[in-house]
């Protein structure tokens, strides 16, 4: 089963961009790069996902590296409401999502 | 359009009673899964169902956990004669599709105490 690596925690400033990284080296050709984030006391919420191309949307960038081993989840400006559980997931389990540990995000004020 | 609801928020039972969880999908949305978060831990697969069927049941224990996603209603995931090892937290999640692109959509989640 393809695997993600992703640090345990990470800590950012306030309004300050974050680039949080994931490790894929397994990935197969048409597995998705899924990001999800867990806020405290809630359900996952979905963030971004791509396959080969840099994806934007109104939450976050996702830039993925050429031979697709690496990803990098971008928040342009870090704020407090921002501080969750980073998944990293591959698709291509059939439907099922198989969540890691995942980067905890501290940001500070 | 409403996101995915789940109820109760909150549920407490003794040992040995049984725990009914419910899970409405977003409007339109015909694919359900169920996930478990035990304390301290990360979300887990159980189980996956379209209308009235059972797609994958492979992260589901085998015994005392069922699954349902009816016609019509919401789709349950009961736990009989529940045990203090099932106090975690419930996740239901809905896409409109399958397919690996497909994102899923998580309600708020069911925490369930066992005493």
């Amino acid at each position: 089963d393809a695997k993600t690596t992703q640090p345990n925690s990470m800590e950012s400033n306030e309004e300050e961009p974050v680039h949080l990284p994931c490790n894929h080296s397994t990935i197969s050709g048409t597995d998705y790069i899924h990001w999800y984030r867990q806020l405290p006391s809630q359900g996952p919420e979905y963030v971004i996902h791509g396959l080969t191309s840099n994806v934007n949307n109104r939450m976050a960038s996702l830039a993925i590296a050429e031979d697709r081993k690496s990803s990098t989840l971008i928040l342009h400006r870090a704020t407090l409401r921002d501080a969750a559980v980073y998944y990293c997931i591959l698709s291509g389990y059939g439907n099922k999502l198989v969540f890691g540990a995942g980067t905890i995000l501290r940001v500070k004020s | 359009n409403a996101g995915v609801m789940q109820n109760p928020r909150h549920l407490v039972r003794r040992r040995g009673q049984e725990a009914r969880l419910r899970c409405s999908p977003m409007k339109g949305h015909s694919h359900v899964y169920w996930y478990r978060q035990l304390p301290e831990e990360g979300l887990k697969f159980m189980v996956y169902l379209q209308k009235e069927n059972i797609i994958d049941e492979s992260g589901m224990p085998k015994e005392r956990f069922s699954a349902e996603f009816p016609k019509e209603g919401p789709s349950i995931l009961r736990i009989q004669q529940v045990v203090r090892g099932d106090s975690a937290a419930y996740f239901c999640a809905s896409s409109p599709r399958i397919g690996t692109q497909e994102t899923q959509y998580f309600g708020p989640g069911t925490r369930l105490l066992v005493l």
